[in-house]
């Protein structure tokens, strides 16, 4: 069935680091790709998405690529603030609508 | 536009008790999805609503169920409660192809 495999945390950064939490998945077809984010004692928040290969999702200075080819979709920034500690949460939409998330990646970031 | 709303935030149940928990979805929106999400099993589909019918369903005991109304308001009840229905509980109310969530609700069950 379809799956979602994200690296395990927590990541620990310094401020002004560079972050990439990798994300590949198992697949059927051509699945709608997420990352979410979720801070302590709150709901999930969507963070990017990517509907086709190649498609890029970017927000608040985050970006992943849909790759087709490596079945990923990596999430990056470049320079992480302490603002960013949170769990985040890659996840794909099967065919039928169903979300498939990832366990999750606990970020931590130090001043 | 008021996001996804929850009630309550936090309940204490004791084992055996059931429990009623509500989601109101992003106006507008027609399909409501439930989570359970726990450290040990992370986030896990339970069921999906829409326009009052369920459309999916993920593999929880028949102690788990939900309903829609016709405001698209969504309730999900679990009967007899075990220790490790003890979970934060998430809705998300969505278009076509975004999943919105709201803050959940925290189940403890003692």
């Amino acid at each position: 069935g379809d799956s979602v495999t994200q690296m395990e945390g927590p990541v620990t950064l310094s401020e002004e680091a560079f972050l990439t939490i990798n994300c590949t998945y198992t697949a059927t077809g051509y699945p709608s790709l997420f990352w979410y984010v979720q801070y302590p004692g709150e709901g999930l928040q969507l963070l990017l998405k990517a509907t086709k290969a190649d498609d890029k999702g970017s927000n608040k200075g985050f970006e992943a690529t849909y790759r087709k080819e490596t079945t990923s979709f990596h999430l990056e920034k470049g320079s992480v603030q302490v603002s960013d500690s949170a769990v985040y949460f890659c996840a794909l939409q099967t065919r039928d609508d169903k979300i498939i998330f990832g366990k999750g990646t606990r970020l931590h970031i130090l001043p | 536009k008021a996001g996804v709303t929850q009630t309550p935030r936090y309940l204490i149940k004791t084992r055996g008790q059931q429990v009623t928990l509500s989601c109101s979805p992003i106006s507008g929106h027609r399909s409501v999805s439930w989570y359970q999400q726990t450290p040990g099993q992370g986030l896990q589909f339970l069921f999906e609503y829409f326009s009052e019918t369920q459309r999916n369903k993920g593999n929880f005991p028949g102690r788990f169920s939900g309903r829609q109304f016709s405001n698209s308001r969504s309730e999900m009840n679990v009967s007899t409660l075990e220790l490790g229905d003890s979970a934060l509980y998430l809705c998300a109310s969505s278009t076509s192809e975004t999943q919105y969530f709201g803050p959940g609700t925290r189940l403890l069950v003692l």
